[in-house]
């Protein structure tokens, strides 16, 4: 069945360093591609999203890029921020019906002033 | 719009008592998801609809556990007899379109005792 794996946490990095959480996927057909973000206390947001391969989504500097020929969608971002500290879960959609995400495992992402 | 509309915010229960959980999902949105977080087992989709109809139960843990959507602008997840391992945080979704992802609201703290 469809899964989306991505890397394990916590990541712990310093204020304006360059950030990757990395996402990779299977899928039996061309699903669409998510970053949630969640801050404590709160539920998931929509960070941003890919509906097909090549395209990027981006939001508040953070940046993806759906690849399909290495099923990977993973997050970057050029210079992180302590605010920018939250769980990250990469996720698919496929399918009719009600259109069922899957999410990754979630990754912890620290940030220190 | 308010977004996701999820109550209570917190709940304490003691063990064997009946828990609803309420959830008033986005004008429009013609698809609801009811999601389990723990620490343990991450987030978890336990049920959803579309267009009112019930679509998915499997990941519904047993029998104890219920969903209903009587209306568009409605859902409810009853729990019951609650059990302390039913302590989680439980939040509802709500999309239109596998392309625009979900939106969540802020989750129900379930805690019984």
């Amino acid at each position: 069945g469809d899964s989306v794996t991505q890397m394990e946490g916590p990541v712990t990095l310093s204020e304006e360093a360059f950030l990757t959480i990395n996402c990779t996927y299977t899928a039996t057909g061309y699903p669409s591609l998510f970053w949630y973000v969640q801050y404590p206390g709160e539920g998931l947001q929509l960070l941003l999203k890919a509906t097909k391969a090549d395209d990027k989504g981006s939001n508040k500097g953070f940046e993806a890029t759906y690849r399909k020929e290495t099923t990977s969608f993973h997050l970057e971002k050029g210079s992180v921020q302590v605010s920018d500290s939250a769980v990250y879960f990469c996720a698919l959609s496929e399918g009719t019906g009600g259109f069922k995400t899957i999410f990754g495992a979630g990754t912890r992402l620290f940030v220190k002033a | 719009d308010a977004g996701v509309i999820q109550s209570p915010r917190h709940e304490v229960t003691e063990m064997g008592q009946e828990v609803t959980l309420r959830c008033k999902p986005i004008s429009g949105h013609n698809s609801l998801f009811w999601y389990r977080q723990t620490m343990m087992r991450g987030l978890e989709l336990l049920i959803y609809f579309n267009n009112n109809v019930p679509i998915d139960d499997s990941g519904m843990p047993e029998d104890r556990f219920s969903a209903k959507m009587p209306n568009a602008s409605f859902s409810t997840l009853k729990i019951q007899p609650s059990e302390p391992r039913d302590s989680a945080v439980y939040f509802c979704a709500s999309n239109q379109d596998r392309g625009f992802g979900y939106t969540f609201g802020s989750g129900t703290r379930l805690t019984v005792v």
